[in-house]
């Protein structure tokens, strides 16, 4: 099993409309949870981290976490077409400082 | 206020040859973090570095590969004998000392290496 799963394929949402992310994780003592963003040839950057369970909010994103379900969730409201990159889930395990990644969500957002 | 710094940005090398990466973190952050991106995967960690310190190398293949972070100076990912497979982007990331749940890494812009 990976340690984070992200599988869904590309996802193409229409300027304005809600994209919806989705990543699983292995490790139930795992404490931290990052959402990065990466455009093409470019390095991630950090756009959410959440570590309690629940929503929290940032401007046109929201992420969600749910520790029992081991399952963490972003969502982008309002899709811009500069929203298009690909969407990197990362853990932080328990007892260490290195991140597990997810393979990354690509987001198409169409004018 | 600059990110973190890597240099070179583009590294050619032929096969059999040495590959020096530099990473300077944050300004006031003393962890340093090396990831490798192969093409079509994920990152995937390969070792966490303390000023003078290794911390967790896990992720460092077992030959061919050392990293460090002296005193003074930036941190160095080495690669010697480089082969095809080495052919990736290298990208570092820099937290502040830590404090609570919260392990925030903020990456440089990465080093593109290709192996001729």
């Amino acid at each position: 099993q990976k340690e984070v799963e992200q599988n869904s394929g590309p996802l193409s949402v229409p300027e304005g409309a809600i994209a919806s992310l989705n990543c699983t994780y292995s490790d139930r003592g795992s404490q931290s949870f990052f959402w990065y963003r990466q455009y093409s040839g470019k390095s991630p950057e950090l756009i959410m981290f959440i570590y309690s369970n629940g929503d929290k909010e940032d401007g046109r994103f929201t992420a969600q976490l749910n520790k029992a379900s081991q399952y963490v969730s972003l969502l982008i409201r309002d899709s811009q077409p500069s929203d298009s990159a690909t969407y990197l889930c990362a853990v932080n395990g328990r007892g260490n400082n290195r991140l597990a990644f997810g393979k990354g969500n690509q987001v198409v957002v169409i004018p | 206020n600059a990110g973190v710094m890597q240099n070179p940005r583009h590294l050619v090398r032929r096969r059999g040859q040495e590959a020096r990466l530099r990473c300077s973190p944050v300004k006031g952050h003393s962890h340093v973090y090396w990831y490798r991106q192969l093409p079509e995967e994920g990152l995937k960690f390969m070792v966490y570095l303390q000023k003078e310190n290794i911390i967790d190398e896990s992720g460092m293949p077992k030959e061919r590969f050392s990293a460090e972070f002296p005193k003074e100076g930036p941190s160095i990912l080495r690669i010697q004998q480089v082969v095809r497979g080495d052919s990736a982007a290298y990208f570092c990331a820099s937290s502040p000392p830590i404090g609570g749940q919260n392990n925030e890494q903020f990456f440089g812009p990465g080093t593109r290496l290709t192996v001729l």
